[in-house]
């Protein structure tokens, strides 16, 4: 099925360990997000990539990493999880610019850090 | 500060009741997306609109750029429209708001 796939859907970590959420489209999108849903917030950006080969930091970058292996393929790396970043988080894509397409969401990657 | 006011936060209906959301934003946008979101699910596109009006089946999605206002209505609800409901618009970057939550008893 077309569309945009993030893993795992579940994960529950230590407080100080590491892990990383992939996500895969293949839309052959240029614009790939990762976001984070927080009770009562609406979607905030973590860090964003307009196209392969560059990333940039969003509303929230503090704890994270990414990488856009390739077009397809843009992760998402905690180097040492904190219970702060307990939270669900999305990863989307679009074609072209922020506004001009529609974003195509993955199902969400629910983390929880004891 | 939020760039994205929707009302009301929670809404509950009884099935075949019209519904409106509304949504207010206050920066420059280039388009207004509505959003869905089921219980422990996946968020989905509805619309994208930059004026005017869209309608796919029960779903109406307005906009009015001038007052920076849209709306969006279900006519005939059904519980199965029970859900979050997200508008989100885009201008250098997407803003979001924090999501109606709607539910329609049968």
């Amino acid at each position: 099925n077309a569309g945009v796939t993030q893993t795992p859907k579940f994960q529950v970590l230590k407080t100080g360990q590491s892990m990383t959420l992939q996500c895969a489209q293949d839309m052959n999108h240029n614009s790939m997000y990762w976001y984070r849903q927080d009770p009562g917030m609406g979607l905030r950006l973590i860090y964003y990539s307009a196209s392969e080969g560059t990333t940039d930091k969003g509303e929230v970058p503090n704890g994270y990493n990414v990488s856009r292996l390739n077009k397809r393929e843009f992760s998402l790396r905690l180097e040492s999880a904190a219970p702060s970043q307990t939270s669900v988080y999305f990863c989307a894509s679009n074609e072209g610019s922020a506004g001009a397409n529609v974003l195509t969401f993955g199902a969400g990657s629910r983390l929880t850090v004891l | 500060k939020n760039e994205v006011e929707q009302s009301p936060q929670n809404l509950t209906a009884q099935e075949g009741e019209f519904i409106t959301i509304n949504c207010s934003y206050s920066v420059g946008i280039s388009a207004l997306h509505w959003l869905q979101q089921h219980p422990g699910g996946g968020i989905v596109s509805l619309f994208m609109l930059s004026s005017g009006k869209k309608k796919h089946g029960r779903l109406i999605a307005t906009i009015n750029i001038q007052e920076k206002h849209s709306s969006l209505h279900i006519t005939a609800s059904h519980p199965r429209d029970s859900a979050v409901y997200i508008c989100a618009v885009a201008g250098n970057q997407f803003y979001f708001g924090t999501g109606t939550s709607l539910t329609v008893i049968p």
